[in-house]
């Protein structure tokens, strides 16, 4: 089983809309949850972390559910420019500097 | 301020050649990572530093070793290329302990035939 698990897409919405995309990890002692945005043949740049409690940045939520073990994405409003691939990351080892990285879930926000 | 950069860019090796691949970094961070995409699979950590002149392995650090000499460069070097060393390779770096972010290099895309 992969430490984290994505669906690997690809999501086809129209511009406007509500997209969601979650995330499985397998180790329950993980700590640190992260989305990471990764456009067509370019380097992973942070989206957001994603805490306990939940978190908002402008149209985008994050979630965490610890019982399950899952993590999620919330896009509302898609814009032409939110098209990439979403990468959900994991920290499973605490005690090591390293994340470890879903294969991602790519999106296409259409006109 | 460059920020991750690597050279090089791109590369074409035959089988049985060897090569590095240089990371540097300008933010005087202490973490560096390498590591290698491929389509499917995801970002796979191939070896980690924890600070000048210390080095560690990921998942899959078969085939590839590494050096720290300086706190700003990170070189990972391919003794024997194979083609199932073609990937793209990033590099990635992380300023303090509190901190996950990484901030990453553009990547080598890298083809063995």
């Amino acid at each position: 089983r992969k430490e984290v698990e994505q669906d690997p897409g690809p999501f086809n919405v129209p511009e406007g809309a509500t997209v969601a995309f979650n995330c499985t990890y397998s180790n329950s002692a993980s700590q640190s949850f992260f989305w990471y945005r990764q456009d067509c043949r370019k380097e992973p740049k942070l989206l957001m972390s994603v805490y306990s409690s939940g978190n908002e940045d402008g149209r985008f939520t994050a979630q965490l559910n610890r019982a399950s073990q899952y993590i999620s994405l919330l896009i509302r409003d898609s814009k032409l420019s939110d098209s990439a691939t979403y990468l959900c990351v994991v920290n499973p080892h605490p005690g090591r500097r390293a994340l470890t990285f879903g294969s991602g879930t790519r999106l296409q926000v259409q006109p | 301020n460059a920020g991750v950069t690597q050279t090089p860019k791109f590369r074409v090796l035959k089988t049985g050649q060897s090569m590095t691949l240089l990371c540097a970094q300008d933010m005087n961070h202490e973490y560096m990572y390498w590591y290698r995409q491929d389509p499917g699979m995801g970002l796979r950590l191939i070896h980690y530093s924890v600070g000048e002149g210390t080095t560690a392995k990921g998942e899959v650090p078969d085939g590839y070793n590494v050096s720290r000499l300086k706190k700003q460069n990170f070189l990972l070097g391919l003794e024997s290329a194979a083609p199932s060393q073609t990937s793209v390779y990033f590099c990635a770096s992380t300023g303090t302990f509190l901190s996950y972010e990484q901030y990453f290099g553009p990547g080598t895309r890298l083809t063995v035939t």
